[in-house]
């Protein structure tokens, strides 16, 4: 069976810090990958997605970056993280058939401070 | 721009009630309508997808519609239970990548 693997759960950060945050995917082959931001009652607002290796596609504008250096693997990052850069980061994965179904990871809940 | 909306005041009903829940799409017309259930410092977990041909699609306690004619579609939750209690996510999509609504909040109290 498919899991999703993301860490870490939680992670304080001081502003000016750096970002890196993991995913992998187990149990699939060339899934579509995704990292979402989730703001405290907000919706789930798309920053990447990856349709392949090497392929990352962004969504809004930021100090965020992704890459995908592997088939199932997805990174976060970014280079000097600032307040609103806090929130609830999840990465997800669907078929690379189709998008009608994503599987989300536990998420990180990042604090900068 | 795509717009997904939801109630985002709580719903709070008492256990053994049916629980209703609403999305409404803006905007756009989705190909197919997504039900996430999403508890507290966790991810989304799918439930249920109904596509815009469908007008009723059934799991378990489970029932979603999809009204094209009202841009809506209606979740709802039979015999409800304390368990249920979650944030219920709701999300629009078709040959693009699904765009999510804020969730509604359910409340079931026993």
């Amino acid at each position: 069976s498919q899991t999703i693997h993301q860490w870490p759960a939680t992670l304080v950060q001081p502003v000016g810090s750096p970002l890196s945050l993991e995913c992998t995917v187990e149990g699939t082959s060339n899934p579509n990958l995704y990292w979402y931001r989730q703001a405290a009652g907000r919706g789930l607002q798309l920053l990447f997605y990856s349709v392949g290796i090497g392929q990352i596609s962004s969504e809004v504008p930021q100090n965020l970056s992704a890459s995908r250096p592997q088939d199932r693997q997805f990174i976060l990052s970014s280079k000097k993280l600032l307040l609103s850069d806090s929130g609830f980061y999840l990465c997800a994965w669907s078929s690379a058939s189709g998008r009608e179904k994503l599987f989300f990871g536990s998420g990180t809940q990042l604090s900068v401070l | 721009s795509q717009k997904i909306e939801q109630n985002s005041e709580a719903l709070n009903i008492q256990e053994g009630k049916t629980a209703t829940l609403t999305c409404n799409y803006t905007n756009y017309s989705p190909a197919y309508l997504q039900w996430y259930r999403q508890d507290p410092g966790r991810g989304p977990v799918f439930l249920l997808l109904i596509r815009e041909n469908e007008k009723e699609k059934r799991k378990e306690r489970l029932k979603v519609t999809f009204d094209t004619t009202l841009k809506q579609s209606l979740f709802h939750i039979t015999a409800s239970q304390p368990a249920d209690s979650a944030t219920y996510l709701c999300a629009g999509g078709g040959s693009y990548i699904p765009t999510f609504g804020r969730g509604t909040s359910l409340i079931v109290h026993p």
